[in-house]
């Protein structure tokens, strides 16, 4: 069975540029959840679909992130303008329903974007 | 809100060594505990949990014990292996009223290198 899969596994663009990283999650994974770990620092909850609808999206962090889940498939995270400080890796994680309840999630490798 | 404090790395041991990695959490409510590993080049993975006080997870040697009077859950290791170097997050999952967990709160990550 495939894993959780994200693409680009690194992305390097400039400041004002735009960035839109795509994750694959497991086959039949209602559930799917961006996370980002800046600076080394902790991993910090950003979104969560259930199928294509957000159930919680508090963790964004302004509007220049946009998240969407075509189909209740794969999703896309966009940054426009990205900032210096929108730098670090960017997870996806995915479960079914019932899994997510213990908060057992499914992790991809993440997408390193480095803004310069 | 939820918060989970880690020992900070990176932390150098050599083959065999007991290896202790400290986690404390602060969280309303009754949050299950969780420890993550992160292989170099893969995803994060579920290395064992706890769901209650007391509890004791366990997976591969690693072993945790779910302290509330503490508010505590270290990871420990009796004999660690080169195939251990990883970075480890410690996390919780706080139950909503609903029955559905909240999203993860990690811990800022321990890189652990273990030398043969």
């Amino acid at each position: 069975e495939a894993g959780v899969t994200q693409f680009p596994s690194h992305s390097v663009i400039e400041k004002g540029q735009t960035v839109t990283l795509r994750c694959d999650p497991i086959s039949g994974h209602d559930n799917l959840y961006w996370y980002r770990r800046v600076m080394g620092k902790e991993i910090k909850f950003l979104l969560h679909f259930v199928k294509e609808s957000k159930q919680d999206e508090s963790g964004m962090p302004n509007n220049r992130f946009l998240a969407e889940r075509t189909g209740g498939t794969y999703s896309t995270l966009k940054v426009q303008p990205a900032e210096l400080e929108d730098s670090g890796v960017y997870f996806c994680a995915s479960s079914q329903w019932d899994r997510a309840v213990d908060g057992e999630l499914f992790f991809g490798e993440g997408s390193r974007l480095t803004v310069l | 809100g939820n918060s989970v404090t880690q020992m900070e790395g990176p932390v150098t041991l050599s083959e065999e060594a007991f290896l202790t990695i400290n986690c404390t959490y602060t969280a309303t409510g009754y949050p299950s505990l969780f420890w993550y590993v992160q292989y170099p080049g893969e995803g994060l993975q579920l290395l064992l949990k706890a769901t209650k006080a007391d509890d004791k997870g366990s997976n591969k040697g690693f072993e945790a014990t779910y302290r509330k009077e503490t508010t505590s859950f270290h990871l420990e290791k009796g004999s660690v292996q080169v195939s251990d170097s990883a970075v480890y997050f410690c996390a919780l999952s706080d139950r909503l009223l609903s029955g559905s967990a909240r999203q993860l709160t990690f811990g800022s990550g321990t890189q652990l290198t273990v030398l043969p």
